[in-house]
């Protein structure tokens, strides 16, 4: 199975800076078809898990464009251009070929 | 916009079975997969298994093969969970999810999930 690891564990930020998380996978998430199956999930504080990035890059819907994604193969970055109080939770990378994985997670806290 | 409504809290003896549902809502469901995700407590997220309707198959995470059996009522547009000899560490969160899969292997994102439901195993 693959293994998905993110970097750092815990992200204190100050509102209005720039925050990134790192994701690497065990083995290579790029299709034949160009694109890489790597997902973003944010999971805030008391709620279920929501669908940030899908396809490494792609914002999903009524996501607000400070978010993005990068990357290729086995490196990931998700990056928050000015980190906003509604921003904090835990973020986790998923690797979306079945038997699909997390990261372990990156708790961002507001500074 | 389709929404996932999960059934609520169960509390179990180590060695029964729980079953939870996820009925859905507002969208063509048997053309989706859902997959099942859980969270123990204060840990992250871990993915169980997802029923493909389109394929006719359910896919398992290896951990859970053979105590985990997930299938769909395209009557009542429900997904279940069944989860059998339950063991302490099985104590968690359990998360449904619209899996937006493509091909036989492949996922573009779990872009609608339940609330959740939370399993307590204890004697």
């Amino acid at each position: 199975d693959i293994v998905m690891t993110q970097s750092p564990l815990s992200l204190p930020v100050t509102p209005g800076e720039p925050a990134s998380i790192s994701c690497k996978s065990s083995q290579s998430l790029l299709h034949s078809n160009g694109y890489n199956y790597l997902d973003w999930y944010l999971q805030k504080p008391g709620q279920s898990p929501q669908l940030l990035i899908y396809l490494g890059s792609n914002r999903a819907s009524g996501v607000p464009d400070r978010f993005s994604g990068s990357g290729s193969g086995t490196d990931f970055t998700l990056k928050i251009s000015r980190v906003e109080a509604e921003d904090v939770g835990i973020y986790y990378c998923m690797q979306a070929r079945r038997p699909y994985s997390f990261g372990q997670g990156t708790k961002l806290e507001i500074k | 916009q389709v929404q996932l409504v999960q059934s609520g809290a169960e509390v179990k003896k180590p060695g029964s079975s729980v079953k939870v549902s996820c009925k859905a809502s507002g969208d063509t469901f048997s053309s989706h997969a859902f997959s099942w995700v859980r969270q123990a407590p204060g840990q992250g997220l871990e993915w169980m298994g997802a029923i493909l309707p389109i394929l006719g198959t359910a896919d398992y995470a290896q951990k859970f093969q053979g105590r985990v059996t997930l299938t769909m009522d395209g009557s009542t547009t429900t997904a279940y969970m069944e989860l059998n000899n339950l063991r302490s560490e099985d104590t968690a969160v359990y998360y449904c999810a619209r899996d937006l899969f493509v091909g036989s292997s492949w996922s573009h994102g779990m872009d609608v999930w339940g609330q959740g439901t939370t399993v307590t195993v204890s004697s």
